[in-house]
């Protein structure tokens, strides 16, 4: 596609519910990032794949989050059983090579309550 | 580890008047060094970038910025803006040839007609 593609835009959930924010990347782009930035914050970094591997996950805050690039294009953001510090907006980025020029989609604002 | 500062969270000038947006990393290691712009509604775009070579790096849209090594700064600045530079900037840094990026907090600049 032209851009790097997220949705939904905008998703509320109740707190315990589990969520699944998705990410269509650039066509062609080999790397994918999930990043996450509360309000008042810059983007913080969540995870990394290369193609369909998980290269980084270290930015994951715990295990109800997960992530999955299973054929090395859409990527899936899993959290499990909300709560409400999980509350931000959800950043998904592509590179058509790992450190080269990265674009950002829209975001994904999610709220839970 | 890396940090970017951002101090200035709020910025408001006067329409065709300079700005200059501050920028400090701390990093004990070599960096790359960026500076993106948020429009409402829209995902994070690049304005500009330092690997190496000349310290003074030009961007889109007018904007240019200037890396000091001695200061570990990375001012974002343009000689006169417009009513469309309305939005939020954030600096970023990532260790030389590497894909992770850390994001300042971001500095609105408000202008003002």
């Amino acid at each position: 596609g032209a851009g790097v593609s997220q949705s939904p835009r905008y998703k509320v959930t109740k707190r315990g519910q589990d969520v699944a924010l998705r990410c269509d990347p650039i066509s062609g782009h080999v790397s994918l990032y999930w990043y996450r930035q509360a309000l008042g914050q810059g983007p913080e970094f969540l995870t990394y794949f290369n193609y369909e591997a998980q290269q980084d996950k270290s930015g994951l805050p715990n295990d109800r989050f997960s992530a999955e690039r299973p054929e090395g294009s859409i990527s899936t953001l899993t959290i499990q059983r909300t709560e409400q510090r999980d509350s931000a907006m959800y950043r998904c980025a592509s590179s058509p090579q790992e450190a080269e020029r990265t674009f950002f989609g829209q975001g994904t604002r999610l709220t839970v309550v | 580890a890396q940090s970017v500062t951002q101090l200035d969270s709020q910025v408001p000038v006067f329409e065709e008047a300079p700005v200059e947006l501050r920028c400090n990393y701390s990093s004990s290691v070599s960096v790359y060094l960026f500076w993106y712009v948020q429009y409402p509604n829209q995902g994070l775009q690049l304005l500009l970038k330092y690997l190496s070579g000349s310290t003074l790096v030009k961007g889109i849209n007018g904007f240019e910025a200037e890396f000091n090594k001695s200061q570990t700064s990375f001012h974002l600045r343009k000689p006169s803006v417009h009513i469309s530079d309305t939005a939020e900037y954030f600096c970023a840094v990532s260790l030389s040839g590497t894909y992770k990026y850390i994001f300042g907090t971001g500095t609105r600049l408000k202008v003002l007609a």
